[in-house]
């Protein structure tokens, strides 16, 4: 079955700490994006990559880093440089067409005490 | 700057009733809407894309419409079922600032009673 798989699903760390979320897709899509859900807020874009070795910067990407070396692995690290951390992480992917619909993992849920 | 707003937050509603969920957007300039149903916990399951040329889009129980000049889309879901309790968010896709961007509504949170 083809789709995308985020873990783990629930993380707890430290405060200070770097943490990192996985993300995998089959779906052979070559544009990937990492979106931060909060309570009562919709989704942000944190970064997202159009092309394996490109990147680009969302909406709140300060105190977060990504690499795209593979086609198929979007990586998002947690560094301690990010103020408030804690929230629900979902990983996307799609086809380069705007007209392509988004396809989404199961989130990863990161707590930082 | 692309806003877009979801009202009712949350509704509930008994089993079988034919319901709308709104949402509206601020900048017209968009290339379409997309649909997605959310579980507690889970990620987004897209439902229905309404390109900006295409008044609407049916699947199933769904069907999504699209009125650009006005800024606004409807979901309606038809004989709604205890399965059909999930979030609702839409969100549209345009370019601004330079780049493509999706803005997301922060949804309606349905619950459908048996």
């Amino acid at each position: 079955d083809g789709g995308i798989t985020q873990s783990p699903k629930y993380l707890f760390r430290k405060e200070g700490q770097n943490v990192t979320l996985s993300c995998e897709q089959n779906l052979n899509h070559d544009a990937m994006y990492w979106y931060r859900q909060d309570p009562g807020q919709g989704l942000r874009l944190i970064y997202y990559s159009q092309i394996v070795n490109d990147f680009q910067k969302g909406d709140i990407a300060e105190g977060y880093s990504v690499s795209r070396e593979k086609k198929e692995s979007f990586p998002l690290t947690v560094t301690s440089a990010q103020k408030n951390p804690t929230a629900f992480y979902l990983c996307a992917s799609s086809i380069r067409d705007y007209n392509s619909p988004l396809h989404f993992g199961n989130g990863t849920r990161l707590t930082v005490t | 700057k692309q806003e877009v707003t979801q009202i009712p937050a949350a509704l509930s509603v008994p089993e079988g009733e034919n319901l709308v969920l709104n949402c509206s957007f601020t900048d017209s300039a968009i290339y379409n809407l997309q649909w997605f149903r959310q579980d507690p916990g889970k990620g987004l399951t897209s439902l229905l894309l309404i390109q900006s040329s295409q008044r609407e889009q049916t699947s199933g129980r769904l069907n999504a419409s699209l009125d650009k000049s006005s800024g606004r889309s409807t979901l309606y879901i038809a004989a709604s079922q205890p399965g059909d309790s999930a979030t609702y968010l839409c969100a549209v896709r345009g370019y601004q600032g330079g780049s493509e961007k999706l803005v997301f509504g922060k949804g309606t949170k349905l619950t459908v009673n048996p």
